[in-house]
């Protein structure tokens, strides 16, 4: 079983629609880190949180510690929003998830 | 924002050439740097971590051998590939860290395309 595991792999939502990607972990952690990847490679951080809940504009992160579940939430998405989406867990020795590949229509 | 370069992007070499790839942090001195490895339609995985002036960590199954990391300064660590065969071909990020007034952030570069003919 994976240390840390998104879900769904794959996405895919029309403009407007209101997101959200899973992110569960096993492993004690000090910080979850939200990812994202397109599809020339390049990866931006978009989020690090060790609890309750983070907002750039229309990304939302939040975690549960206790529960070792972490959500990201787009709202209003946008087809400049398709990427793949990781999740990943720790600090110095980040352990990452799978992906969530999210394609959004126009 | 910070920013964190590499060099080259996009690499073909021969089975048996080595291939040095660097990472730069561009604005800040970064405290630690860490490289990845992504094959296709997987995700990343921590191959080692740097910081400067000391020995790299390597993750478990990972040749140090291999892949030689030197950290020689503050803004800059290369990954050298050695003796590079075809199952090495990859994608290889390197990400940055930075703290600041307490505050930890990690910056990634935009990756380095390798392909071993």
């Amino acid at each position: 079983k994976n240390e840390v595991e998104q879900s769904p792999q794959n996405l895919t939502a029309q403009e407007g629609e209101f997101i959200t990607i899973n992110c569960s972990y096993s492993v004690g952690i000090s910080a979850l880190h939200w990812l994202q990847q397109h599809p020339g490679g390049g990866i931006v951080s978009l989020f690090m949180l060790s609890s309750g809940k983070k907002k750039h504009g229309r990304l939302i992160a939040t975690i549960n510690i206790q529960e070792k579940h972490s959500s990201l939430h787009i709202t209003a998405s946008h087809p400049r929003d398709s990427a793949v989406y990781i999740c990943a867990a720790g600090l110095n020795d980040m352990r990452f998830g799978a992906g969530t590949r999210l394609t959004v229509k126009p | 924002g910070a920013v964190v370069s590499q060099h080259p992007s996009r690499v073909i070499c021969k089975s048996g050439t080595s291939v040095k790839i660097e990472c730069r942090s561009l604005d800040f001195q970064a405290t630690t740097m860490f490289w990845y490895r992504q094959f296709p339609k997987q995700s990343l995985m921590l191959m080692a971590t740097s910081n400067e002036g000391s020995k790299a960590t390597y993750e478990q199954g990972v040749e140090k051998d291999k892949f030689l990391i030197n950290h020689a300064s503050l803004t800059l660590s290369t990954l050298t590939v050695t003796s590079a065969h075809p199952e090495d071909s990859s994608f290889y990020i390197c990400s940055a860290t930075r703290t600041s007034g307490g505050a930890y952030e990690q910056f990634f570069g935009p990756g380095t395309r390798l392909t071993v003919l």
